[in-house]
C-alpha cells in the first residue's frame, strides 16, 4: 500500500536558520503530495501541494519539489521564524483511488523554533 | 475555516455508551472523511463518503460506523465507546485530490 516517512522530531532550530524536512514516499502510479501544518491546539492547514513530478509548491517561505526519481517531497524554508513553530505533516493520494478516498499521511514532525 | 464546523469540539464519555460526531460543511464538496490522530501515528482515516448515502472503510473503521444523509452532514458514531478510541478526531472535505482537502477545527473524545 501506500506510505509517507517523514522524521518525527522534534526538530529545534534557532530564529533565521535553515530549514530541512524530509519527506520519502511509496506509491504506484503519481500520486499528488501535500504538506500540512497544524499550530497548537488546531486543526490542519494546507501549506503547498504539487500534483505531478517536478512541480514546486511554495507558501509563506516555505517550498517543496515533487521528486519522482527518488520519491521525494522535501520541505525547505531559507530563514525561520518563531511563528513556524508547529508540527508539518506530508501526506500523498492514492493514485488508483479515484480522487475519492482520502490522503495518506507521515506521522508529522514537530518543529521547535528558538529565538 | 468557516466553511466546515464539527461539533461538539470536546467530549467526556464513559467506556460504553454511544457516542456520536457532527461534521457539517458549507462548501457542497462531494468527498468527505473522518480522521482520527494520535501520538506516534499522524493522522489515520477512519472513513470516508463519496457522496450522499455513499460510504467506505479506511484504515482503521472498526468500532466506528458513519452516515451521510445530506450533502452537508457527515457522522461518526463509535457504538459503544473504548478507551482506545480516546482520540482528535478531524472531518475534512474535498472536491478532488488536486484541489486539496480542507480539515475542521476538530474533537477531542475523552472516553474515561
Amino acid at each position: 500500500g501506500n506510505s509517507v516517512t517523514q522524521m518525527e522530531g522534534p526538530v529545534t532550530l534557532s530564529e533565521e536558520a535553515f530549514l530541512t524536512i524530509n519527506c520519502t514516499y511509496t506509491a504506484t502510479g503519481y500520486p499528488s503530495l501535500f504538506w500540512y501544518v497544524q499550530y497548537p491546539g488546531e486543526g490542519l492547514q494546507l501549506l503547498l501541494k504539487a500534483t505531478k513530478a517536478d512541480d514546486k509548491g511554495s507558501n509563506k517561505g516555505f517550498e517543496a519539489t515533487y521528486r519522482k526519481e527518488t520519491t521525494s517531497f522535501h520541505l525547505e524554508k531559507g530563514s525561520v521564524q518563531v511563528s513556524d513553530s508547529a508540527v508539518y505533516f506530508c501526506a500523498l493520494t492514492n493514485p488508483s483511488g479515484g480522487g475519492a478516498d482520502g490522503l495518506t499521511f507521515g506521522k508529522g514532525t514537530h518543529l521547535i523554533i528558538q529565538p | 475555516d468557516a466553511g466546515i464546523t464539527q461539533s461538539p469540539r470536546h467530549k467526556v464519555t464513559e467506556t460504553g455508551t454511544p457516542v456520536t460526531l457532527r461534521c457539517h460543511q458549507t462548501e457542497n464538496h462531494r468527498y468527505m472523511y473522518w480522521y482520527r490522530q494520535d501520538p506516534g501515528h499522524g493522522l489515520r482515516l477512519i472513513h470516508y463518503s463519496y457522496g450522499v448515502k455513499d460510504t467506505d472503510k479506511g484504515e482503521v473503521s472498526d468500532g466506528y460506523s458513519v452516515s451521510r444523509s445530506k450533502t452537508e452532514d457527515f457522522l461518526l458514531t463509535l457504538e459503544s465507546a473504548t478507551s482506545s478510541q480516546t482520540s482528535v478526531y478531524f472531518c475534512a472535505i474535498s472536491e478532488g485530490d488536486v484541489y486539496g482537502y480542507t480539515f475542521g477545527s476538530g474533537t477531542r473524545l475523552t472516553v474515561v
